[in-house]
């Protein structure tokens, strides 16, 4: 039973132009949620967090929105750069649990 | 970036065979994590420890052990490999195993094993 999910796999935008990720989450006690960023040939590295007593977190370029009542939370990149091509995961944590619960992933493509 | 290391990065083994793989971490964190990346699944905790000798089991455990004498060192062995664990291995490093926007899990930079 995949806890959080990410539905596209993939994502194309042109540079300059706004990435949206999306991530789903059944558990209603998930109350931490991650964005990473994986490059090829490269360990995950940590992008940005929200806490579920929060809607919204920005750090520069990105951006977090949380929506509790539907369990989804986005990603938002503006403007997206060629460098923001990447292997972008959800994670979540919480509840009776401290340990990371990963989505699928979804490949971004940010095209020049 | 945090001081996580791999070793092995690469290894082809044959089915039935032994394999350890090591992580070290220069942070002295308290936390370390094992991961296995599938195409389909995302990052999957296989075994993580909260301090020497002190580990626990995570959604994949089976087919693996770990250890940790040292707060430095996190062991991952597969006892005898199968196909099935063919896969890129990540460990990662936490200070206090909670989370914020300041303390997180850290990755290292993987091990590709393909088990023939």
């Amino acid at each position: 039973d995949q806890q959080v999910k990410q539905n596209s796999p993939s994502l194309s935008v042109q540079e300059g132009r706004i990435s949206i990720l999306n991530c789903d989450y059944t558990n209603s006690m998930f109350d931490y949620f991650l964005w990473y960023k994986k490059y090829p040939a490269e360990g995950p590295t940590f992008l940005i967090s929200i806490s579920s007593i929060k809607d919204k977190n920005e750090d520069g370029r990105f951006t977090v929105f949380l929506n509790k009542s539907a369990k989804h939370l986005s990603l938002h990149i503006v403007p997206s750069q060629p460098g923001d091509s990447a292997v972008y995961f959800c994670a979540a944590t919480g509840g009776a649990t401290n340990k990371l619960i990963f989505g699928t992933g979804t490949l971004l493509a940010v095209q020049p | 970036d945090a001081g996580i290391t791999q070793s092995p990065r690469h290894k082809v083994t044959e089915t039935g065979t032994p394999v350890t793989l090591r992580c070290h971490q220069t942070e002295n964190h308290r936390y370390m994590y094992w991961y296995r990346q599938d195409p389909g699944h995302g990052l999957r905790l296989i075994h993580y420890s909260y301090g020497v000798k002190d580990t626990d089991k995570g959604e994949v455990s089976d087919g693996y052990s770990v250890s940790r004498s040292k707060t430095e060192d996190f062991l991952l062995t597969l006892e005898s490999a199968t196909s099935s664990q063919t896969s890129v291995y990540f460990c990662a490093i936490s200070g206090t195993g909670g989370y914020s926007s300041t303390d997180t899990q850290y990755f290292g930079p993987g091990t590709r094993l393909t088990v023939l």
